[in-house]
């Protein structure tokens, strides 16, 4: 079964301009989460999508969007980039989310786009 | 507000010892706890998890304690190898808050030969 996948992997972007990041999940899973990760401020929730609509959110600003596709493809957003923005964003999927027990919820990551903000 | 302290932030350990990291949290309402292993250049991967009406549960080499009094929860590498040599993170989460997990600082472990 293949896992989550993220395109592209890396990639360099001049402040001020825009990204779009795409995400697959695991085949069955409905619920696609997105993560920041930086050295500061480690593993930071941004948004989840489930059956195409966006079920929570993260404390960061509306620059960074998503959204999902009828068969669970995710892509975010992030506008009008900043320095700050270069991170590692991770995609990850399950199969359920708010229902179903603990195996139901596992959650698991793909391995990311590195974003590099100059 | 940081709701789930990790310690240490790096830890050394040798070829079969003990490796211990302990996490600390402050949203009682937190009903999941997972620990994440992370190689360099790849994604988190789920290691092993627990639920808050369990004490302990071991898988393998990786054992979860978990004292929900104290509300902390530690992960126990036990036979420590080289190829556990990692970062680790701690999450938690609460189950009405679907996936969003909030996730510890890491802990980066080094396993010596």
């Amino acid at each position: 079964k293949a896992g989550v996948t993220q395109t592209p992997r890396y990639l360099i972007k001049t402040r001020g301009q825009q990204v779009t990041l795409s995400c697959s999940p695991i085949s069955g899973h409905r619920s696609v989460s997105w993560y920041q990760q930086t050295p500061g401020q480690g593993l930071q929730f941004l948004f989840e999508y489930f059956s195409e609509t966006q079920r929570n959110k993260g404390n960061f600003p509306g620059r960074f969007s998503g959204r999902q596709f009828s068969n669970s493809r995710s892509e975010m957003n992030v506008s009008t980039l900043e320095l700050g923005d270069s991170a590692l964003y991770l995609c990850a999927s399950s199969f359920r989310g708010i229902e179903g027990g603990l195996s139901g919820n596992t959650i698991y990551f793909g391995e990311g786009s590195w974003l590099t903000v100059v | 507000q940081q709701q789930v302290k990790q310690s240490p932030q790096s830890l050394i350990v040798q070829k079969g010892g003990i490796s211990i990291i302990n996490c600390a949290y402050e949203n009682t309402a937190f009903d999941y706890f997972p620990w994440y292993q992370q190689f360099p250049g790849k994604g988190p991967a789920l290691l092993i998890a627990i639920r808050p009406d369990v004490s302990e549960k071991k898988e393998g080499r990786f054992t979860i304690s978990f004292n929900k009094s104290a509300k902390q929860f530690s992960l126990h590498i036990m036979d420590s190898q080289p190829g556990d040599s990692a970062t680790y993170f701690c999450a938690a989460s609460r189950r009405q808050a679907g996936t969003a997990l909030i996730f510890g600082k890491g802990t980066t472990l080094s396993v010596s030969s």
